[in-house]
């Protein structure tokens, strides 16, 4: 079993509509992180969380350490989400999800 | 405020060849990360430097990859000699430190052929 996993693995909405993207982890962990990785493009990182809830903009980012499970929100979404989405986790010794590949269709 | 450089952009190579990419991290970071990105995967850690000191390289092949940062600023990693299993996307990717947001690199495509 992976030590980070995602889902849904891939996600196609329509424009407007209000997206989720889960992570669970199943190691220790000091901090969060969620990353944004388009076609052909670097990564950019969202957040970095260790408790509660961040947001930015339509991004949310939330955390429960006990259910070690992180979700990330888009509120009304748009083409240009269009990308892959990284929840990575860990201090020293990051581990990564293998990414959510989200499609945001005019 | 300069991002993390990389270079070179695309690399192509035979197997069995050389090949090494540079890392110029963004100034006053002192954590630097190594990540080897495979098509339809996540990154995966290869090494982790705190200033010039490697602090994590339990995933890096160490029978053919090979990284420096000599003077604790940027980075080289090296493979010799190169797989086809080694066509990947290398990441590199800087922090204040180890608990501090990630900036990363536009990543280096390596294809070997």
């Amino acid at each position: 079993k992976n030590e980070v996993e995602q889902s849904p693995q891939n996600l196609t909405a329509q424009e407007g509509e209000f997206i989720t993207i889960n992570c669970s982890y199943s190691v220790g962990i000091s901090a969060l992180h969620w990353l944004q990785q388009h076609p052909g493009g670097g990564i950019v990182s969202l957040f970095m969380l260790s408790s509660g809830k961040k947001k930015h903009g339509r991004l949310i980012a939330t955390i429960n350490i006990q259910e070690k499970h992180s979700s990330l929100h888009i509120t009304a979404s748009h083409p240009r989400d269009s990308a892959v989405y990284i929840c990575a986790v860990g201090a020293n010794d990051m581990r990564f999800g293998a990414g959510t590949r989200l499609t945001v269709k005019p | 405020e300069a991002g993390v450089a990389q270079s070179p952009r695309y690399k192509i190579i035979e197997k069995r060849q050389s090949v090494a990419f540079w890392c110029n991290p963004i100034s006053g970071h002192a954590t630097l990360y190594w990540y080897q990105q495979i098509l339809g995967q996540g990154p995966k850690l290869l090494i982790q430097f705190q200033n010039n000191g490697v602090v994590d390289d339990s995933q890096l092949p160490k029978d053919r990859f090979s990284a420096e940062r000599l003077k604790g600023v940027d980075s080289t990693l090296k493979i010799q000699p190169a797989k086809l299993e080694d066509s990947a996307v290398y990441l590199c990717a800087s922090s204040f430190g180890t608990l501090e947001k990630l900036f990363f690199g536009s990543g280096t495509q390596l294809s070997v052929l």
